[in-house]
């Protein structure tokens, strides 16, 4: 069965350094998302793709987060400097036509920031 | 404001025993209602997607009934196992910008 992969699954940083995630989405799925998620609270959305169209980004925090779709296919995203704040899951996900079409996450990637 | 809200936030069942999740939401216009799954550290897995005209989908041993009039979604789990402890998070997706609305989650631990 397709899985959406990422990597790293585990990251330890410390504050003020860059850090990077990597994103694979399910073959031929158009849309890719990046969520962040607190231990105890639901994900966030922080930017959706179509393609390597950005359709979405109006909760990163453009100062410090950026990611990109150069291809379409796969993803990274990247914070620089990153704060003690930023400790999170951060979750990939994709979808086939969109919106509406069910999102298939991947495993994630728990940040530290100390 | 679109809100998602699930009640309980936690409970404790006994393996073999069924239970049912509450989730209410305010999100208007509606475009659909799902039930994601979530193990600890792991992303989140789709249970069911349900859109207005749908009021009963099941997946398994869970079902999820929703009625758009009182804007309320049930998750109902048959015959629990200890696989089934996890976080179950409602989430509906606004009609008119796509936005989709998280719950914080229910949960649940199945115990032998």
């Amino acid at each position: 069965e397709a899985e959406v992969a990422q990597s790293p699954r585990y990251k330890i940083t410390e504050k003020s350094q860059a850090v990077a995630f990597w994103c694979d989405p399910i073959s031929g799925h158009a849309t890719l998302y990046w969520y962040r998620q607190i231990l105890g609270q639901g994900p966030e959305l922080l930017v959706q793709f179509q393609d390597e169209s950005v359709v979405d980004d109006s909760q990163l925090p453009k100062d410090r987060f950026s990611a990109e779709r150069l291809k379409g296919v796969d993803s990274t995203l990247k914070i620089q400097p990153a704060e003690l704040g930023d400790s999170a899951m951060y979750l990939c996900a994709s979808s086939s036509r969109g919106h509406t079409d069910t999102q298939y996450f991947g495993p994630g990637t728990r940040l530290t920031v100390l | 404001k679109n809100q998602v809200e699930q009640s309980p936030q936690s409970l404790i069942i006994l393996e073999g025993k069924n239970c049912t999740l509450q989730c209410n939401y305010t999100v208007s216009p509606f475009s659909n209602l799902r039930w994601y799954k979530q193990d600890t550290g792991r992303g989140p897995v789709s249970l069911t997607i349900m859109t207005f005209s749908e009021n009963t989908k099941s997946n398994g041993r869970y079902t999820a009934t929703l009625d758009a009039d009182t804007k309320q979604s049930s998750l109902h789990i048959t015959a629990s196992q200890l696989s089934d402890s996890a976080s179950y998070i409602c989430v509906v997706q606004a009609g008119n910008n796509r936005k989709l609305i998280w719950g914080l989650g229910t949960s649940l631990a199945v115990n032998p």
